[in-house]
């Protein structure tokens, strides 16, 4: 049972570079959320999902997109990188109303 | 903005003392959940309390909710070193989007 899985683990990137933050699920979870967590902060919602095909934003949702075609990914996509997304991304999934199962974290540096 | 602010930003205590973490937070929720962060990993799930809980307990984690003063604290009883981490609150609103507060460091001394 692998749990939350994140590709990559680090990444860096050039202003202006977009890429894609993978996501992938194997516990048949409803909900999954990217959140991105900044030095000696907590964790800030990005988007999230309640199921396939239905997404939402959170409290910081410029410059990324999301989508959810199956139950099992859920990938963030950074349009265009900016030294502002510096951050660690880290995606969780639960099923509703109960506790997140969190992934290792994607450690990303713009620069 | 944040949903959940907990109370203080650090604490530090002596091994074998109790720590308590207070958070406030906004909105009505489903429930709260506290987590534990080690050192830049991924969070770890400690406690669940539903709306309609005032207390919870497991081991050595006791949790209770004020849903009149939109508040839960955290207690953490017979500290040791390894509980030394990161402890965030979380809300799940009835919007479904689970919110993190700013977390409070915790260290313990052996």
């Amino acid at each position: 049972n692998a749990g939350v899985t994140q590709t990559p683990k680090f990444q860096v990137l050039k202003t202006g570079q977009s890429m894609t933050l993978q996501c992938a699920q194997d516990m048949n979870h409803e909900y999954m959320s990217w959140y991105r967590q900044d030095p000696g902060m907590g964790l800030r919602l990005i988007h999230y999902s309640v199921g396939a095909g239905i997404t939402d934003q959170g409290e910081v949702p410029n410059g990324y997109n999301v989508s959810r075609s199956t139950t099992e990914d859920f990938p963030l996509r950074l349009l265009s990188a900016a030294p502002s997304q510096t951050s660690v991304y880290f995606c969780a999934s639960s099923f509703r109303n109960s506790p997140l199962h969190f992934g290792n974290g994607t450690r990303l540096t713009v620069t | 903005s944040q949903q959940g602010e907990e109370d203080p930003q650090a604490l530090s205590i002596q091994e074998g003392e109790n720590a308590t973490m207070n958070c406030s937070y906004k909105t009505s929720i489903n429930n709260l959940q506290w987590y534990r962060q080690n050192s830049g990993r991924g969070l770890v799930h400690l406690i669940l309390i539903r709306s309609n809980e005032r207390e919870k307990h497991s081991g050595r984690l006791r949790v209770t909710l004020d849903t009149s003063k939109k508040s839960s604290s955290l207690l953490i009883t017979a500290s040791r070193a390894a509980d030394t981490a990161s402890y965030f609150c979380a809300t799940e609103s009835r919007r479904d989007d689970m919110r993190f507060g700013a977390g409070t460091r915790l260290t313990v001394k052996p």
